[in-house]
C-alpha cells in the first residue's frame, strides 16, 4: 500500500541513451511533481502536473519530457542522456489548495540515475 | 531569485536540543515547511508554518517570523535516529503553489 511509488529504483546507462522513469500515487491527489536532487543533495523542482495538465515547467532542458496519462501517474522521459543528468529523481504528490494552507508533499522513494 | 539559507551541518549529542535556522528571500511567500531526509531515503514532511509563531509536534517544533523572513526547526531530546538531513522549504505561489528548498542541514547525533 505504498503511497507514492517509482520505478526503477536504480538506472545505470550510457551517455546518449534515452530512458524513462515511472511514478504512481494512490493517495487520490490532484498534483504530482518531479524533483531532481544532485550530488550535493540540492532538491529542485522540475515539473508539476495538476489533473494531467502541466502547470509548472522550470528551466529544464527540452530533453526532459514529462507525461501524465492520468492524475495518478506521472512519467519522465529523458532523451540523449548526459553525464550531468546523473542524480536522484523524486516524484511527489500533493493535494493543491489555495490560500494559506499547507501543501504537504509526499515523496516517492527516488530513482538513482547514473549516466556513464 | 528565490533562495533559502540554512547551515550545512550541525552536530549534537543524544538527549540534547538543537535548532536549525533558515532565512529566506522569496516572492509570493505562503509559508515555511520542514522536511527530513535520511541517507538513501525520500524527504518526509515534518511541519508547516503559515503564521508567525511556534508550532509543536512532539519532540519537534517549528517557528516562523514573516517580518524577519526567518524560521527554525527545534529538535528536542535528540535520538540517534534523528541523524538525517533537514530541509526548509518555502511554499510560494506564481499561479500554482510550489516548494523552493534550501540546501539542507546535515544533523549528526552522537552518543
Amino acid at each position: 500500500d505504498t503511497a507514492v511509488s517509482q520505478t526503477p529504483k536504480y538506472l545505470v546507462t550510457q551517455m546518449g541513451n534515452d530512458k524513462s522513469i515511472k511514478c504512481e500515487q494512490n493517495l487520490g491527489h490532484d498534483t504530482m511533481y518531479w524533483y531532481k536532487q544532485d550530488s550535493k543533495k540540492f532538491l529542485k523542482i522540475m515539473f508539476s502536473y495538476n489533473n494531467k495538465e502541466l502547470i509548472i515547467n522550470e528551466t529544464v532542458p527540452n530533453r526532459f519530457s514529462p507525461k501524465s496519462p492520468d492524475k495518478a501517474h506521472l512519467n519522465l522521459h529523458i532523451n540523449s542522456l548526459e553525464l550531468g543528468d546523473s542524480a536522484v529523481y523524486f516524484c511527489a504528490s500533493s493535494q493543491q489548495r489555495d490560500g494559506f494552507e499547507t501543501d504537504t508533499q509526499y515523496f516517492g522513494p527516488g530513482t538513482r540515475l547514473t549516466v556513464l | 531569485g528565490q533562495s533559502l539559507e540554512q547551515p550545512s551541518e550541525v552536530t549534537a549529542v543524544e538527549g540534547a536540543i538543537v535548532q536549525i535556522n533558515c532565512t529566506y528571500q522569496t516572492s509570493g511567500f505562503y509559508g515555511l515547511s520542514w522536511y527530513q531526509q535520511h541517507d538513501g531515503g525520500a524527504p518526509t514532511f515534518l511541519s508547516y508554518n503559515a503564521l508567525d509563531g511556534l508550532e509543536e509536534t512532539g519532540r519537534f517544533s517549528s517557528f516562523l517570523s514573516r517580518s524577519d523572513s526567518y524560521g527554525y526547526l527545534l529538535l528536542q531530546e535528540l535520538q540517534m535516529k534523528d541523524s538525517a538531513s533537514y530541509f526548509c522549504a518555502a511554499l510560494v505561489s506564481g499561479g500554482y503553489n510550489k516548494l523552493i528548498f534550501g540546501a539542507g542541514t546535515r544533523l549528526a547525533v552522537h552518543p
